[in-house]
């Protein structure tokens, strides 16, 4: 298995609403990340996870709630979201460089994404 | 901090022909790497290319090539023999070991016209 899965492809939700997207992949990657992309635009980084640690925050509203509850899995919940949050939502992976955390990642292979709609 | 910059918002090309989109980055890191990503509107990201920042061959992959100017930090990369197929919005990105985190310029669309 060469490939990152998210789930559900798209996503309509209200600002009310609870829902999770989901991210798997089978390849022995060690880190994850999450990206919002907005049209036209490049992705921006929100989370890192290294070794399901979360090491990487880049001061996400508290309305998005990552969780890796084990090496191959990663999920983003969703609750209490503003339209301006509508976005494409990318997962990526990457394998450690020579096998241990402190030796870096190399580069990020990305899912097709969750088109994210807030109404 | 690193900075990636694309100066060609859009770009267009004939088929068969070549055509190169320009990247320039910043960083103060001597060990990173500088990659091209392509995404078209099927919306997947996909690695077309790596460099190494160490090493001073360019790198080729098939009709995609690199110039790697390490000095002028530069790092463009050039399409040859266009495919309809590549029409996409191109993003350069850069990484460095330390931070862990890829650092994207803003992105040029391309269009490949038959």
């Amino acid at each position: 298995d060469t490939e990152v899965t998210q789930t559900p492809k798209h996503l309509v939700m209200g600002m009310t609403n609870k829902k999770s997207l989901k991210c798997e992949q089978h390849m022995g990657h060690r880190a994850m990340y999450w990206y919002k992309q907005k049209a036209k635009k490049p992705p921006e980084l929100m989370f890192v996870y290294s070794y399901e640690k979360l090491s990487i925050n880049e001061s996400v509203p508290s309305r998005f709630s990552p969780e890796c509850p084990n090496s191959s899995l990663l999920n983003l919940h969703l609750h209490a979201l503003q339209p301006e949050d509508s976005a494409l939502y990318l997962c990526a992976s990457s394998p450690p460089r020579f096998g241990t955390v402190s030796s870096g990642y190399n580069e990020q292979f990305f899912g097709p994404g969750t088109r994210l709609t807030v109404l | 901090a690193q900075t990636v910059t694309q100066s060609q918002p859009e770009m267009s090309v004939q088929e068969a022909e070549t055509v190169t989109l320009s990247c320039t980055y910043d960083t103060s890191e001597s060990d990173y790497y500088l990659f091209w990503y392509k995404q078209p509107p099927s919306r997947q990201m996909i690695l077309v290319i790596r460099q190494e920042a160490y090493k001073q061959q360019n790198a080729t992959e098939n009709r995609f090539s690199v110039n790697f100017q390490k000095a002028a930090k530069s790092f463009s990369l050039k399409i040859s023999d266009s495919q309809l197929g590549d029409a996409a919005m191109y993003f350069c990105a850069s990484y460095n070991n330390a931070g862990n985190m890829l650092t994207f310029g803003g992105g040029t669309r391309l269009m490949v016209k038959p």
